[in-house]
């Protein structure tokens, strides 16, 4: 069965650093998106991306958040300056374009710690 | 703004029993679209089940089954005979066209 794949599983950054998280969609998905998940507490709604651009995202996504569809398979989540509290799992998924209803396939997530 | 709500932060059931788990939400929609995922320890977020609110039937898939009631806003998970690999994170989703909104997650316990 296809699945999103996200990569790396860990990333270890300092404060202040950049950091990308990449994402490869199931290949026939149109609407991508991006998660957070702070140890122990509810998931959160980054952003959702569609036709190469925002569809909709959450406060949260502020100025220091981008997404990049750069070559048609990858999905990528950039932090620009990295603050301690986003450490936390960063989930990608991505759904089909039917009806709407669709569920979200969503990735095994990449750990984040910001130290 | 859609808010889902689980009321029940932990619930433990003993193997091969039937526990339930509770959902509401909020919304001025007609049309929308309900889930339930799993997170197991590995934290990876799995789809147990899918309900379409213009459905009056209830979905099941296997042991797993909701109960929908479309007018009191609820959205409960019934998981008969469970099993100790059903312990894990449960999380009511609600979906709208570009987003899904999580629940805070009930915690599932199951004992022997």
């Amino acid at each position: 069965e296809p699945e999103v794949t996200q990569t790396p599983s860990h990333q270890v950054t300092q404060m202040g650093q950049e950091v990308i998280l990449r994402c490869v969609p199931i290949s026939n998905h149109l609407y991508f998106y991006w998660y957070r998940q702070i140890l122990g507490q509810k998931v959160e709604f980054l952003v959702s991306f569609y036709n190469n651009e925002i569809s909709e995202k959450s406060e949260i996504f502020d100025d220091q958040f981008s997404v990049e569809r750069p070559d048609g398979s990858n999905f990528t989540l950039k932090i620009r300056s990295t603050k301690l509290e986003d450490s936390a799992m960063y989930f990608c998924a991505s759904s089909e374009p039917r009806t709407g209803g669709e569920a979200l396939h969503f990735g095994n997530g990449t750990r984040l710690t910001v130290t | 703004a859609q808010t889902v709500t689980q009321s029940q932060p932990e619930m433990s059931v003993q193997e091969a029993e039937t526990v339930t788990l509770s959902c509401t939400y909020d919304t001025s929609e007609s049309d929308y679209y309900l889930f339930w995922y799993k997170q197991p320890p590995s934290r990876q977020m799995i789809l147990v089940i899918r309900q379409e609110a213009y459905k009056q039937q209830n979905a099941t898939e296997n042991r797993f089954s909701v109960n929908f009631q479309k007018a009191a806003k609820s959205f409960s998970l019934k998981i008969s005979d469970s099993q100790l690999g059903d312990a894990a994170m449960y999380f009511c989703a609600y979906r709208t066209a570009s987003k899904l909104t999580f629940g805070t997650g009930t915690r599932l316990q199951v004992t022997l």
